[in-house]
């Protein structure tokens, strides 16, 4: 019954090196996300994506880029990374259908930068 | 400016005891309204949602919600907690954007 995938829950990576965090959703869902988690800051939106190809920034983009090529997948992109990209990162899909929608997460993928 | 506030940071409550978890927020409009819980290194599952209609909501596991737009709250609750509802939670606020604010969440820790 899983929706939305992250298919790496755990990733330690060397500064400076280009990382992908890869998010698969099955529910036909227009909408992703990539959000950041840190302790006591909540969830902080990175980027999202409304479309196939469309990107918006969120609050905190800077250092990340994303890829939206086919519906289902939206991938996150550190392509420097740094220590202080170590967190916590989860990907969201929601659908456009009506209102406001639920938010479907990820199990959340965590990242150390060393 | 929107925001949404979880004045609790961490809350120990005993096995069996009542549980309030309390979300404030400023926004200009109308809010959807949720709350998720995360357990430990896991994602977010969805607890409850306010959308319209009545004001008290009732969600997964037990808990209910009450939205007081008088106090622009919208309180978390549940009448007797489990072992098994230790776990982060968090209060969200959307609208028909694709902006959702998140607090920064309370951790709850269930004393045997």
């Amino acid at each position: 019954d899983v929706k939305v995938t992250q298919s790496s829950r755990y990733l330690v990576k060397r500064t400076g090196e280009k990382v992908f965090l890869e998010c698969v959703q099955d529910m036909d869902h227009e909408n992703m996300f990539w959000y950041r988690q840190d302790p006591g800051l909540g969830l902080r939106l990175i980027y999202f994506s409304y479309d196939v190809k469309m990107k918006e920034k969120g609050d905190i983009p800077e250092g990340y880029s994303v890829s939206r090529e086919k519906k289902e997948r939206f991938s996150l992109i550190l392509e420097s990374a740094s220590t202080n990209q170590t967190s916590m990162y989860l990907c969201a899909s929601t659908s456009s259908e009506s209102g406001a929608n639920v938010l479907t997460f990820g199990a959340g993928s965590r990242l150390t930068v060393l | 400016a929107q925001s949404v506030t979880q004045p609790d940071i961490h809350i120990t409550v005993s096995e069996g005891a009542s549980l309030e978890l309390r979300c404030n927020y400023s926004y200009g409009a109308t809010p959807y309204l949720f709350w998720y819980v995360q357990s430990p290194g896991q994602g977010l599952q969805l607890l409850l949602k306010y959308f319209s209609g009545d004001t008290l909501v009732q969600g997964i596991k037990g808990f209910e919600a009450e939205f007081k737009r008088s106090q622009s709250s919208f309180n978390l609750r549940k009448p007797s907690v489990h072992w098994s509802d230790a776990a982060e939670y968090f209060c969200a606020v959307g609208a028909r954007t694709y902006k959702y604010i998140f607090g920064t969440g309370t951790r709850l820790k269930v004393l045997a």
